[in-house]
Order: structure tokens, then sequence, then C-alpha cells
């Protein structure tokens, strides 16, 4: 079965600094990756995704991921972080050809945004 | 306006209670999937249906039931069997299929046992 790490679960950081959230899965195929993001009080939505080819992946609002094959990782960064930033973020796999096209998440990583 | 809509959005339960949360979508999607979120723990999947009148266990299936006679609604019943039921409820559908689809999600029931 395959499962997803997220290491960080709490970071604090001040608007502008740069920031990087980590994820890392557990599956030796091929796989689908996503970042979802969950606003205070807001739908869970989401904010990338990886499919194949260009392993450098640009999302929403600035955020961009990288898909590391040798290290299973699939980390979310942004170069200048905003207050409204602020928000739990998840990392999830999908397996192609699981029943269910089902997703697997991490625990979530909570990142607070100081003005 | 198209979406998913999850009522009530707080439930309080006494125990040994069962109690059914409801899910609607207007997206004409075939895939419905519940979530428990749990802090730290992330989104842990309870059922999924990927079609009308058949659905299939998730990773946590024990103490829940679920229901899918109309594509547009698939109902979660939390039963006094559930150990610990106190958790944020989220739903989601996708249009499925064999090649992933993204899944939307609706905004959540927060369910707490007294």
């Amino acid at each position: 079965a395959q499962s997803v790490s997220q290491h960080n679960h709490h970071v604090i950081l001040s608007e502008a600094a740069s920031l990087e959230l980590g994820c890392n899965y557990s599956y030796g195929g091929t796989v689908n990756l996503f970042w979802y993001v969950q606003y205070p009080g807001q739908h869970l939505q989401l904010l990338l995704k990886y499919f194949s080819g260009d392993p450098l992946v640009k999302g929403i609002k600035g955020f961009e991921a990288e898909f590391i094959k040798s290290k299973f990782s699939f980390n979310l960064r942004k170069p200048s972080v905003q207050w409204s930033d602020t928000a739990e973020y998840f990392c999830a796999v999908n397996a192609p050809g699981n029943a269910g096209n089902m997703l697997t998440f991490g625990g979530g990583t909570r990142l607070m945004v100081k003005p | 306006d198209g979406g998913i809509t999850q009522s009530p959005k707080y439930l309080f339960r006494k125990e040994g209670q069962n109690v059914t949360l409801s899910c609607e979508q207007n997206l004409n999607h075939d895939a419905m999937y519940w979530y428990r979120q749990d802090p730290g723990q992330g989104l842990r999947l309870i059922y999924y249906s990927q079609i009308v009148n058949d659905f299939q266990k998730g990773d946590i299936a024990e103490g829940y039931s679920v229901s899918r006679e109309k594509k547009e609604s698939f109902p979660l019943t939390v039963t006094s069997a559930q150990k610990n039921p106190t958790a944020f409820y989220l739903c989601a559908s996708s249009t499925g299929g064999d090649s992933y689809n993204e899944q939307f999600f609706g905004p959540g029931t927060r369910l707490t046992v007294l």
C-alpha cells in the first residue's frame, strides 16, 4: 500500500520568507502527485499536480513543486510567502490503475505566515 | 452554481446514536468519496462509489455505512459501532473512469460526539 509523509507538521514564517514543504511517498510504480490547500473556513482545493513530463510543476498563486523520482519526493515551494498563504497544505498520491482512482494523503502541514 | 454541498456544517451526537451526513453534487460526476480528516493524519478514505448502486470500502470503513441510490447523492451514516467518530468529514466527487480525474471537495461536516 502506498503512503505519504509530510515531515513538517507546523511551519511559521514571516511574510516574504521562502517556503519549502516536504513530501515523500512510498510506491514503486508510476504515480500522480498532488498538492491540495485548505484555507481557513474554505473547501479543500487543488494547488498543483504532476502526471508526467517536466518534473517542475507550476501551480496557482506562485506555488511550484518538483518531482524527484529518485528521492520519491514532491516538495512544494514558494519564493516569497504572503499572509494570505496561511492554510493547511496536503500532499497526495494516486497510483494509476488503482480501483476508484483513490488518493492517499499525507498528514498535512499547517503554515502560519506572520504579517 | 455547480458544486458539492454537505449538510449540516456542524453536528452533535450522543454516544450510541447513529447519524447520517448528507453529500449532494450537481456536477454530474460518476464517482463520489467520503474522507475523514483528523489533526496530523490528513484525510483517510472511508468509502467510495464509482457508479450508482455500487460502493467500496476504503481504508477505515469500520463503523460507517453508505448508500448510492442516486448519482448526485452519497450519504454517510456514522453508526454507534464507530469507536471514535468525532472528526471532520469531507465528501468529494470526480468524473471517474480509468484514468485519474481531479477530485472536488465539499465544505465538510464537523461531527462531535458528546
